[in-house]
């Protein structure tokens, strides 16, 4: 069965400090995965999007790696502001069909002063 | 650009009440989606469209409908509301498919329904 697993499933950090959240998919075929941030009461707004031979890509604080072996990806949060309190939804497409989406249940992170 | 727009914010129904909610886009999107999200669970598709015309159900389409008669615009209908429709509905629209990595997919701001 496709699935993404995502994890912590929360996190509290202080200001300043750098995080790192976790995704775990089953998806197969692979196409490429995606990182969304998703503030409190608005939707998710694209982060990155990594096709399997792209190994890192940034985005300002944000730099998601994906290691397409282990079907592992994560999302590194350099220096993290009050800003970046939100959840982190990792999605992976597929290459079959028109609804190749799956959807992890997201990392709620908040950052605290 | 306006992106995607979503009417309305919030809305409160009684079980069996019908009602539509709107979605537009206004970047020429061929693509576009209806998700429904609850606490604790993944974002979940319930229907879809490739284009104008074309529409196909997604994980979730019982008890709603959709239709495609233009490009701007998907509305999502409710037929006879129920309190397990209660959620967040959000539309989503992208130039092609998601498959290609390419393609970025970009989401309106949610609809709050409450259906008691």
């Amino acid at each position: 069965k496709n699935q993404v697993e995502q994890s912590p499933q929360s996190l509290i950090i202080l200001e300043g400090k750098n995080c790192t959240l976790q995704c775990n998919y089953t998806v197969s075929p692979f196409s490429n995965l995606r990182w969304y941030k998703q503030d409190t009461g608005r939707g998710p707004v694209s982060l990155t999007i990594m096709t399997f031979s792209e190994n890192t890509k940034s985005n300002g604080r944000y730099t998601a790696t994906l290691d397409a072996d282990t079907k592992q990806s994560s999302l590194h949060i350099t220096a993290s502001q009050l800003s970046d309190s939100a959840s982190y939804i990792c999605v992976v497409s597929g290459y079959s069909g028109n609804t190749p989406l799956v959807f992890g249940k997201g990392t709620r992170l908040s950052v605290i002063a | 650009n306006a992106g995607v727009t979503q009417t309305p914010k919030f809305q409160v129904l009684k079980t069996g009440q019908s009602m539509t909610l709107q979605c537009a886009q206004d970047m020429n999107h061929e693509y576009m989606s209806w998700y429904r999200q609850d606490p604790g669970m993944g974002l979940r598709l319930i229907h879809y469209s490739v284009g104008a015309g074309i529409t196909d159900q997604g994980e979730v389409p019982n008890g709603y409908n959709v239709s495609r008669s233009t490009t701007e615009d998907f509305p999502l209908r409710l037929l006879s509301a129920a309190p397990s429709q209660t959620s967040v509905y959000f539309c989503a629209s992208s130039y092609g498919r998601l498959a290609n990595s390419y393609n970025e997919q970009f989401f309106g701001p949610g609809t709050r329904l409450t259906v008691l």
